[in-house]
């Protein structure tokens, strides 16, 4: 099993630009969440979904969209990147919503 | 929603010392509690976790970690630090029926050789 795996590892954006992260995973798993980690504050929630066809909102979700079309795959979307945007982003999967979240390597974005 | 607090953002011990990392929650109804340890340019990895069972919770790597429901504690405890736990440490809570963790700041944990 490749577990949780992000592309692309890194990518540089310009103000205004917009792009696709890239998360799957091959556990069959109900549960996937997108979260940005930044120096000095942790992880924070931008969306999760429960299942296929279901998202709902984290704490930071505004400027980042997503859809979950099969269990398997969960895209964030960066509208029109902005420089606050810039970050490692994580996606995560788990069975329920009480196992452990298994996370993929990263995805360092920079926006100039 | 749970909100998660860990004190002292860096962390330095001596080689063969006690590793102590503080977490305390938020809720007074019990969440789901976990620790993941990050070492660099990596994703996290899953060291423990708590889900109603025992209070004592044994992890990777010799960590250990207990529940307190008096405190809202989950404290993070290494009996002897070896150079190899040098990495970021989280503390992380959800509640039931939902998987949106929340995570603490983060402890950088530095080991003096």
């Amino acid at each position: 099993n490749a577990g949780v795996t992000q592309t692309p590892k890194f990518q540089v954006l310009k103000t205004g630009q917009s792009m696709t992260l890239q998360c799957a995973q091959d556990m069959n798993h109900e549960y996937m969440s997108w979260y940005r980690q930044d120096p000095g504050m942790g992880l924070r929630l931008i969306h999760y979904s429960v299942g296929a066809g279901i998202t709902d909102q984290g704490e930071v979700p505004n400027g980042y969209n997503v859809s979950r079309s099969t269990t398997e795959d969960f895209p964030l979307r960066l509208l029109s990147a902005a420089p606050s945007q810039t970050s490692v982003y994580f996606c995560a999967s788990s069975a329920t919503d009480y196992n452990e979240q298994f996370f993929g390597p990263g995805t360092r974005l920079t926006v100039l | 929603a749970q909100s998660v607090t860990q004190l002292g953002s860096h962390v330095s011990v001596s080689e063969g010392a006690l590793v102590l990392l503080r977490c305390n929650y938020s809720s007074s109804v019990p969440p789901y509690l976990f620790w993941y340890v990050q070492y660099p340019n990596q994703g996290l990895q899953l060291l423990l976790k708590y889900t109603s069972a025992a209070t004592l919770v044994k992890g990777i790597n010799g960590f250990e970690a207990e529940f307190k429901k008096s405190e809202t504690s989950f404290h993070l405890t290494k009996p002897s630090a070896h150079m190899s736990d040098a990495a970021e440490y989280f503390c992380a809570a959800s509640d039931y029926g939902n998987n949106r963790l929340a995570f603490g700041k983060g402890n950088q944990v530095v080991v003096i050789p």
